[in-house]
């Protein structure tokens, strides 16, 4: 069966620190893979998306980049992080079907 | 573009109540309509989905029915357990600009707390 992880699972950074957020997909080969914000309270905000390796499409401006060094890992990064990066970090895999599938999240908190 | 509509919550309700979470789409295609919850601190889970209209999805108790005439993707439990408190979120997915990636567009979130 497949399983999606992610860390770490909670993190604490001051203002103008570097990010490393990963996330891996076991199980499956070829997924696509999406990384999503969710601020306190609110819905979730699409960042970035992938349907392959080195392959990433942006949704919104900002910060944030993303890569994808191997089939089965997608990783988010940032230069300098602000306050208005924190927030709930989730990663997903979808494969042939429509749905996706939620890893468990990074709470981070940036100080 | 396609969008989602929830209620606004957050929705109280006592145990054994019955539940239903309104969902209204639009979109350019033939979406598939999900519902997700999301556990206090956790991931999302995919609740149930629908792929074409008049398709009912079910599971642990809940339902939704895709209606293509009126746009709506409902969410109903006949008797809500102090464990269904989460956040429901109702979702489509539709070729839209992005081909094989087929995103997701997630509706805002309904808070739904059960009393005992």
């Amino acid at each position: 069966s497949q399983t999606i992880h992610q860390w770490p699972a909670t993190l604490v950074q001051p203002v103008g620190s570097p990010l490393s957020l990963e996330c891996t997909v076991e199980g499956t080969s070829n997924p696509n893979l999406y990384w999503y914000r969710q601020a306190a309270g609110r819905g979730l905000q699409l960042l970035f998306y992938s349907v392959g390796i080195g392959q990433i499409s942006s949704e919104v401006p900002q910060n944030l980049s993303a890569s994808r060094p191997q089939d089965r890992q997608f990783i988010l990064s940032s230069k300098k992080l602000l306050l208005s990066d924190s927030g709930f970090y989730l990663c997903a895999w979808k494969q042939s079907s429509y749905e996706q599938y939620f890893g468990p999240g990074t709470r981070l908190t940036v100080t | 573009g396609d969008s989602v509509t929830q209620m606004e919550g957050p929705v109280t309700l006592s145990e054994e109540a019955f539940l239903t979470i309104n969902c209204t789409y639009t979109a350019t295609g033939y979406p598939s309509l999900f519902w997700y919850v999301q556990y206090p601190g956790e991931g999302l889970q995919l609740l149930l989905k629908a792929t074409k209209a008049d398709d009912k999805g079910s599971n642990k108790g809940f339902e939704a029915t895709y209606r293509k005439e009126t746009t709506s993707f409902h969410l109903e439990k006949g008797s809500v357990q102090v464990s269904d408190s989460a956040v429901y979120f109702c979702a489509l997915s539709d070729l839209g600009t992005s081909g094989s990636a087929r995103q997701l567009t997630f509706g805002s979130g309904t808070q739904l707390t059960v009393l005992p």
